[in-house]
């Protein structure tokens, strides 16, 4: 099945400072999701990309959809306490399709005081 | 604010007992998914659901696992015969149509 390489696994960053974490896959994906996990949560939709190249922006995150449909970055501006949790990036083949998504393994952000 | 909502918030089965994991998903949505994540790793697709019948499903839903639409709102998932392993956080999410899916908060189930 398809594998999503996520990277960094964890940033310990301090308050104010901006956040970069980006995702790879060796196959295209036609829509790229961020997601948010706070502990003993469910994923929380963040930022949705449809279309190659395509930036989008939700306040202070900013997420691209690669040229070449084969990765994303989701960049967080001036980190607050509560951007401190598990970001995902998931990706879905077919757009408007049943398909399940893939998940990477996740990016724990922690805010040093 | 529309929500997935699921039940129970935490299960404690035995071994080789049958389990309901139970979810509503958002009201005009018509696609229905069950992941699952086990601690601490990432969150795996399990199945989904289109137009009353399962649409696709992974590797990790094997002959044990079930899911069933029983009325205009409920989606279910059954697991047959509990193992240690199938311990994990249950996922619902759902989503109208070519979009962004939208998950519930879970259901915490724990096999002994």
């Amino acid at each position: 099945g398809q594998q999503l390489n996520q990277s960094p696994q964890s940033m310990f960053i301090q308050e104010g400072e901006d956040v970069s974490m980006n995702c790879t896959s060796s196959s295209i994906f036609n829509t790229w999701l961020w997601y948010k996990q706070d502990p003993g949560e469910g994923p929380v939709l963040l930022i949705a990309l449809y279309k190659a190249g395509e930036l989008t922006s939700n306040g202070r995150l900013t997420a691209q959809f690669g040229i070449t449909r084969k990765d994303s970055f989701l960049n967080i501006s001036a980190s607050i306490p509560s951007d401190v949790g598990i970001y995902f990036c998931a990706g879905q083949l077919m757009t408007g399709g049943a398909d399940g998504l893939t998940f990477g393994k996740g990016t724990h952000l922690i805010i040093q005081p | 604010e529309p929500e997935v909502t699921q039940t129970p918030s935490h299960q404690v089965t035995q071994m080789g007992q049958e389990v309901i994991l139970r979810c509503v998903p958002i009201s005009n949505h018509l696609y229905f998914y069950w992941y699952r994540q086990i601690l601490g790793q990432k969150v795996e697709f399990l199945v989904s659901f289109y137009n009353n019948e399962i649409s696709e499903k992974s590797e990790i839903f094997d002959d044990q696992f079930s899911v069933e639409r029983p009325d205009g709102s409920n989606f279910t998932l059954k697991i047959r015969s509990t193992k240690l392993e199938d311990s994990a956080m249950y996922f619902c999410a759902s989503k109208w149509g070519g979009y962004e899916q939208y998950f519930g908060p879970g259901t915490r189930l724990t096999v002994t």
